[in-house]
């Protein structure tokens, strides 16, 4: 079946600086992937809808400037959470739309701000 | 606007039992609708969907979902359950109104099955 491929799956980073994370549609193209953030036992926020080529489209109270999302290929997309700080501090999941149209999810990365 | 809800935060049901996890919607035209699992600290596994034709869904792992439109309900069945089938379940729709491939989400139910 269709794998999407997240990296890494847990990260550290201190308060102020930027972290990356990856998203690989690995054995499908992707024109579409989307990020989603999760908050402990709580359902999947949709933060940004990024486009193979084109800006990302953001949700309404998610800050551009703050969650960069470039998708350069049609396998891949990232994700960089800038001037990071303690209440970015979550699990961040990426998915990407397949074959016939079923979207696909990561497995997640975890994001912990000190 | 379009909406999923899924009423029960958690259901319990012993190992062997059928088990039913419900989920309503709000959408404007035809749905489409997911069914998707979580296990602890992992990402969404796709278990099935229904976007027309026959009401009853097979999916992954002997999962099945019943779409009544009348009811305006798409729940997740089991006809035994399984120690393993543990997890937390998100119903979705996607966001056909926006002419992306958007998806809605519910906001969970835990399934715990009892040995």
């Amino acid at each position: 079946g269709a794998v999407v491929s997240q990296h890494p799956s847990w990260v550290i980073c201190k308060s102020g600086t930027s972290v990356k994370i990856e998203c690989r549609s690995l054995d499908f193209q992707a024109t579409t992937m989307f990020w989603y953030r999760q908050f402990p036992k709580q359902s999947l926020m949709l933060m940004a809808t990024s486009n193979e080529g084109s800006k990302a489209t953001y949700e309404q109270g998610v800050e551009k400037d703050k969650f960069l999302i470039n998708h350069a290929s049609l396998t891949l997309s990232t994700l960089t959470v800038t001037s990071a700080h303690p209440e970015d501090s979550s699990f961040y999941i990426c998915s990407a739309r397949g074959r016939e149209n079923t979207i696909y999810f990561g497995e997640g990365s975890w994001l912990t701000v000190v | 606007a379009q909406s999923v809800a899924q009423p029960e935060d958690q259901v319990n049901v012993a190992e062997g039992n059928p088990l039913t996890v419900k989920c309503t919607y709000s959408v404007s035209g035809n749905p489409y609708l997911f069914w998707y699992v979580q296990y602890p600290n992992r990402g969404l596994q796709f278990l099935l969907k229904y976007i027309t034709g026959d009401n009853l869904v097979k999916g992954s792992y002997g999962f099945e979902a019943e779409f009544n439109k009348s009811q305006t309900s798409f729940h997740l069945k089991k006809p035994s359950a399984l120690v393993s089938d543990s997890a937390l379940y998100f119903c979705a729709v996607r966001d056909r109104a926006s002419g992306t491939y958007k998806y809605i989400f519910g906001t969970g139910t835990r399934l715990k099955v009892l040995a």
